[in-house]
């Protein structure tokens, strides 16, 4: 019963350094989701990917690359992270026109 | 593009009321989810209403989809304290892999 997993939890960086959010789900869905979520702002989508080795952006891509690496697995790297990037990253999965189902997040704080 | 407006952001009742909770879209909805945050955590999948019309319950909370499908209500009947978090209203984006949100109903329920 384990779902959408996504590590680390909590993070902290410094301005300029890198780092990959992981994200895996078990319910065999074609579709994975990183979303920020920052407060007065709702959830904005950074990219997707509709299924295993394609990938699209979102609303608000800049400073981000994901990978695809199998059905199970998609993961978001921030190559220079910069305060604006401090936020709240969820994952999420799901099949097209279904719910989606979302990880526990990972709260990232940019120094 | 298609928006999705909650209504009210926040709202702080006492133990036993009853509230509702407005979503409301600039577009015809196609799928419309309610999904519960607590806070410093996930998002929780409640419902989904397809149909115009259609009303779902669980427990005391229960989701109305209007018959023209542009707005959906969120009721819960005889609040308790374990209803407090967040709570968004998502939707289908059209002819994409791609879902909207509201920005939430924040909801605290004294004892």
């Amino acid at each position: 019963n384990a779902g959408v997993t996504q590590t680390p939890k909590f993070q902290v960086l410094k301005t300029g350094q890198s780092m990959t959010l992981q994200c895996a789900q078990d319910m065999n869905h074609n579709s994975m989701y990183w979303y920020r979520q920052d407060p007065g702002m709702g959830l904005r989508l950074i990219y997707y990917s509709a299924s295993e080795g394609t990938t699209d952006k979102g609303e608000v891509p800049n400073g981000y690359n994901v990978s695809r690496l199998n059905k199970r697995e998609f993961s978001l790297r921030l190559e220079s992270a910069a305060p604006s990037q401090t936020s709240v990253y969820f994952c999420a999965s799901s099949e097209v026109h279904q719910p989606q189902h979302f990880g526990d997040g990972t709260r990232l704080s940019i120094l | 593009s298609q928006e999705l407006e909650q209504s009210p952001q926040s709202l702080i009742v006492q133990e036993g009321k009853n509230l509702t909770i407005n979503c409301t879209s600039s577009k015809t909805l196609y799928g419309l989810y309610w999904y519960k945050q607590k806070y410093g955590e996930g998002l929780i999948f409640l419902m989904m209403l397809q149909k115009g019309g259609e009303e779902k319950s669980h427990e005391k909370i229960t989701a109305k989809l209007d018959e023209k499908k542009q707005q959906s209500s969120l009721h819960i009947t005889a609040s308790q304290p374990s209803h407090a978090g967040i709570y968004l209203c998502g939707a289908d984006n059209p002819g994409t892999y791609k879902y909207i949100f509201g920005t939430g109903t924040r909801l605290k329920v004294l004892a």
